[in-house]
């Protein structure tokens, strides 16, 4: 069975930083294109970061420069360590798998909620 | 960036009924050498994470209910669900993997019943 366990979410003050993980189950994350989507409050969906199977990374305009995303092959988990937070940056934070090569999101977590507030 | 835009941004539509959300791309999205046009459907309940519905604009994910069909191509696509159930109620999204990245996505329709 496939399942994604966010985790690490919580409320940090601006400016801070924080990390979080993604456990996977069901599947290997060093052979698959992996994402960080996220979703403020009462708003639609934001692509926020993807680490391709070869490992290289792509990250939104928003984030880029203080948002980095990694995998652990050992042990099967996704990362996405977040600095320099903003109160924007408030919002429930979903990993999801690419079902291909560049294509849409077949399974997700059940997201871990960051709250970026002083 | 391609830009994904929903409408309506909400629709009411009584139990039984025909429900209709469009989305248009601000490119194309049909990649001509496949004839495929790389569109999908998202629909998210309150507290849940999204759930894959459509893909490749017309494909329905193994297990969604055949009141679900997506219709379009190029810029211009459509999500109908034939005969709105209860648990339809949701906001929907599509969202576009022509060029990534970044994957972008359409605002979402939210679905009540009327």
């Amino acid at each position: 069975e496939v399942q994604l366990v966010e985790s690490g979410g919580g409320l940090i003050q601006p400016g801070g930083s924080l990390r979080l993980s993604c456990a996977v189950s069901g599947f290997s994350v060093s052979r698959n294109y992996m994402n960080w989507v996220r979703q403020a409050p009462g708003k639609g969906l934001e692509w926020v970061s993807v680490i391709y199977s070869g490992g290289s990374t792509n990250y939104a305009e928003s984030v880029k420069g203080r948002f980095t995303i990694s995998r652990d092959n050992s042990k099967n988990t996704l990362y996405l360590q977040m600095n320099s937070l903003r109160a924007e940056d408030t919002a429930v934070y979903y990993c999801a798998r690419d079902h291909g090569l560049g294509e849409w999101f077949d399974y997700w977590g059940q997201g871990t909620l960051v709250t970026v507030s002083s | 960036d391609i830009v994904m835009t929903q409408s309506p941004d909400s629709l009411a539509v009584s139990l039984g009924e025909r429900a209709t959300i469009n989305c248009k791309s601000s490119q194309s999205v049909l990649y001509t050498s496949n004839n495929k046009d790389y569109l999908a459907w998202y629909q998210q309940k309150p507290g849940q994470p999204p759930k894959v519905l459509i893909y490749w604009a017309s494909t329905r994910e193994s297990g969604v209910p055949d009141r679900f069909s997506g219709s379009g191509s190029g810029t211009d696509f459509t999500l109908t669900i034939s005969s709105l159930q209860a648990e339809d109620v949701a906001v929907y999204y599509c969202q576009q993997y022509y060029s990534t990245p970044p994957y972008t996505f359409g605002q979402g329709t939210k679905l009540e019943i009327k």
